[in-house]
C-alpha cells in the first residue's frame, strides 16, 4: 500500500542551525502539506503546496520556514534558523485533491521529531 | 476561527470495554468532521468521517455521529481490543474554498488484555 515517508525520524539540533525535513509523498498525489504538533498541543497546519507553489499557509509559517519540491518525488520543509519553540513533531501529508473537492482524507507520514537545544 | 476540543488522555480501558472519546468543535460554517488515528510507529490515517448534520461515520467498529445542536462528534466503540491502542485525533474541515484540516490535541487510548 502506498505511503508517505519522512526522514529523519528524529533530529536534534542547536538553536540557530538550519534544518531540512524531508518527505516523499504518495507518487500520484498532487497536494502536499506540512503540519506540526508541539508536545501536548494541537496538530497545527503550517503550509499546503500545489503545482510548485504555496497554496495556503498559516501564521506559524513565517519567513524562517520554506518548502520546496526539488525533484519529482521529494517535498522538503526548511527551517533557516531554529528556535527552541520549533521543537515539535512535524508531519508531512499528501492528497489527490484539495479544497472543496477534497473529502478531507490526507495521507500522513510517521512524523519527524525535531528537538532544538 | 475554527477549533476542535478533545477529552484529555490517556484513556485506559480493559479489552471489550465500551469506549467514548469526546470531541466538540467550533466552526464558522458547516464543516465536515473526521476522526484520524495514529497507531504506534505509523502516520495519521483517516478512521471515519461525516459531512453533514446527523450523518454517522463508521469504520472498524468505531462510530461517530455529527451532532450540530451540540457541536459534537464523539467517537464510540462497543468493545475495544488491544490493537485499538493508538492516538485518536478529531478534526474538521470547512466545506468551501481551500481550507485545511483543523485538529484537536489527540487522545491516547491504551487497552490492556
Amino acid at each position: 500500500e502506498p505511503e508517505v515517508t519522512q526522514t529523519p525520524s528524529h533530529q536534534v539540533t542547536q538553536m540557530g542551525q538550519e534544518v531540512i525535513l524531508r518527505c516523499v509523498p504518495i507518487s500520484n498525489h498532487l497536494y502536499f502539506y506540512w503540519y506540526r504538533q508541539i508536545l501536548g498541543q494541537k496538530v497545527e497546519f503550517l503550509v499546503s503546496f500545489y503545482n510548485n507553489e504555496i497554496s495556503e499557509k498559516s501564521e506559524i509559517f513565517d519567513d524562517q520556514f520554506s518548502v520546496e519540491r526539488p525533484d519529482g518525488s521529494n517535498f522538503t520543509l526548511k527551517i533557516r534558523s531554529t528556535k527552541l519553540e520549533d521543537s515539535a513533531m512535524y508531519f508531512c501529508a499528501s492528497s489527490s485533491t484539495q479544497g472543496a473537492l477534497n473529502t478531507g482524507e490526507l495521507f500522513f507520514g510517521e512524523g519527524s521529531r525535531l528537538t532544538v537545544l | 476561527g475554527n477549533s476542535v476540543t478533545q477529552m484529555e488522555g490517556p484513556v485506559t480501558l480493559s479489552e471489550e470495554a465500551f469506549l467514548t472519546i469526546n470531541c466538540t468543535y467550533t466552526a464558522t460554517g458547516y464543516p465536515s468532521l473526521f476522526w484520524y488515528v495514529q497507531y504506534p510507529g505509523e502516520g495519521l490515517q483517516l478512521l471515519l468521517k461525516a459531512t453533514k448534520a446527523d450523518d454517522k461515520g463508521s469504520n472498524k467498529g468505531f462510530e461517530a455521529t455529527y451532532r450540530k445542536e451540540t457541536t459534537s462528534f464523539h467517537l464510540e466503540k462497543g468493545s475495544v481490543q488491544v490493537s485499538d491502542s493508538a492516538v485518536y485525533f478529531c478534526a474538521l474541515k470547512e466545506n468551501s474554498g481551500y481550507s485545511t484540516l483543523t485538529f484537536g490535541k489527540g487522545t491516547m487510548l491504551l487497552v490492556s488484555p
